[in-house]
């Protein structure tokens, strides 16, 4: 089954130790990325990667880390959370390329709710 | 600067009503479109896609439509149903360095009434 799986589903933590949330997907997909859902600011893109060894930041990359050096995961890194980085966040992957014909649907994972105090 | 805009109030119809959403947006020349159901406290989950040559796209009880000079998508589910209250994003493809990015709208909130 195609997938996009993401770890820890739930986390409390406290303000300054470092965590990683996984993300892993099955579809051998180029491109993975992740995001930020807080209350009424929709999804916010916080790094991206066209593929392995290729990062880069997106629209709120502050205080967040990110690793690709294989295909399948892309974890994200908080050094030293804070509390405004208390969100719900989501992984996600998909194919890239601009033919015409090729399926570029992005895959989500089922989201991590982190909580630093 | 770009931006993608979905309205922010939530859209109330009662049951076996046409449900229409719409998707603006500026600055962009968007290679395909997209639109994504979420539930809440779930990853968005995505439902078609229309490129910028197609005026419109069906699938079941769901229609897209896609008018790049007015830079406007509008997104319908006839005979809605209760099953069908969620927040649904669009999300646009830009070209960057070769590849796709998608950025995605805020999402509208649709609730289905019995």
């Amino acid at each position: 089954e195609a997938q996009v799986t993401q770890n820890p589903r739930y986390l409390i933590t406290v303000t300054g130790k470092k965590l990683t949330v996984t993300c892993s997907q099955n579809m051998n997909h180029e491109y993975m990325s992740w995001y930020r859902q807080d209350p009424g600011l929709g999804l916010r893109q916080i790094y991206y990667s066209m593929n392995v060894e290729v990062t880069d930041k997106g629209d709120v990359p502050e205080g967040y880390k990110v690793s690709r050096k294989e295909k399948r995961n892309f974890p994200l890194i908080l050094e030293s959370p804070s509390p405004n980085q208390t969100s719900l966040y989501f992984c996600a992957s998909r194919a890239t390329g601009g033919a015409w014909n090729k399926n570029t649907e992005a895959f989500f994972g089922q989201g991590t709710r982190l909580t630093v105090v | 600067s770009q931006k993608i805009e979905q309205n922010s109030e939530a859209l109330n119809i009662q049951e076996g009503k046409t449900a229409t959403l719409t998707c603006n947006y500026t600055n962009y020349s968007p290679a395909y479109l997209q639109w994504y159901r979420q539930d809440p406290g779930r990853g968005p989950v995505f439902l078609l896609l229309i490129r910028e040559n197609e005026k419109e796209k069906r699938k079941e009880r769901l229609k897209v439509t896609f008018d790049t000079t007015l830079k406007q998508s509008l997104f319908h589910i006839t005979a809605s149903q209760p099953a069908d209250s969620a927040t649904y994003l669009c999300a646009l493809d830009s070209a960057s360095g070769g590849s796709y990015i998608p950025t995605f709208g805020r999402g509208t909130s649709l609730i289905v009434h019995p």
